[in-house]
């Protein structure tokens, strides 16, 4: 079966950092191309980064550029989002989702982990 | 890049159809096929319903179906059930690696 288990959410301070980890089980990750999406209180989703198979390339929404760098770690299954300079704005619950080869969408969602940016 | 535009709510009785609409532009629904559809439901992770406008992943039921014309995109529910009761959002590639969702519509079965 396949599992994305999502974790490190937690509460932190306006321009603080934060990790999120993503545990990937079930399916060949280091094949596979891993976004992740967020969803602040009471929003829709939101993408917020991409990350190729091989790690190699990275892409990211204007509103988090130059301040969050996703990862991966493919001999660990496992997809990382560094959060530097959080802001407000940028709370959230954070999903990790796993991209099916060929087909434009988010195919396999986690549960999330909620990330909370207040003082 | 702005999101998408959907109806905040729609609802409809069992066994009725209903359909929701997810409006963009030129630059991301109207410029490509490549329209998605997700199924959110409380506490649940979300669900993929349709890609590629039309196409359904194994499992999803045939109740659900994609459209699309011009720059609106639009998600059919037929025969609808309790069990759809959710939150539904669209979501378009915009090029570039960067994609864009919709704002959401909260589907209630009556």
């Amino acid at each position: 079966e396949v599992q994305l288990l999502e974790s490190g959410g937690g509460l932190v301070q306006p321009g603080g950092s934060l990790r999120l980890s993503c545990a990937a089980s079930g399916f060949t990750f280091s094949r596979c191309v891993m976004r992740w999406v967020r969803q602040a209180p009471g929003k829709g989703l939101e993408w917020v980064s991409t990350i190729s198979d091989s790690g190699d390339s990275t892409y990211f929404a204007e509103s988090v550029k130059g301040r969050f760098t996703i990862s991966r770690d493919n001999s660990k299954n496992t997809l990382y989002l560094q959060m530097n300079s959080l802001r407000a704005e940028d709370t959230a619950i954070y999903y990790c989702t796993k991209a099916e080869p060929g087909v434009y969408g988010f195919h396999i969602w986690g549960q999330g982990t909620m990330v909370t940016v207040s003082s | 890049q702005s999101a998408l535009t959907q109806p905040r709510s729609v609802s409809g009785s069992p066994g009725q159809s209903v359909t929701m609409s997810c409006t963009g532009t030129s630059s991301d629904v109207g410029g490509n096929n490549y329209v998605s559809w997700y199924q959110h439901q409380p506490g649940k992770a979300p669900k993929f319903m349709i890609y590629d406008v039309t196409k359904r992943p194994s499992g999803v039921p045939d109740r659900f179906s994609g459209s699309k014309s011009g720059n609106t995109a639009s998600l059919t529910i037929s025969g609808l059930q309790a069990e759809d009761e959710a939150d539904y959002y669209c979501c378009s590639y915009v090029g570039s690696n960067t994609w864009v969702f919709g704002g959401g519509t909260k589907l209630t079965v009556l």
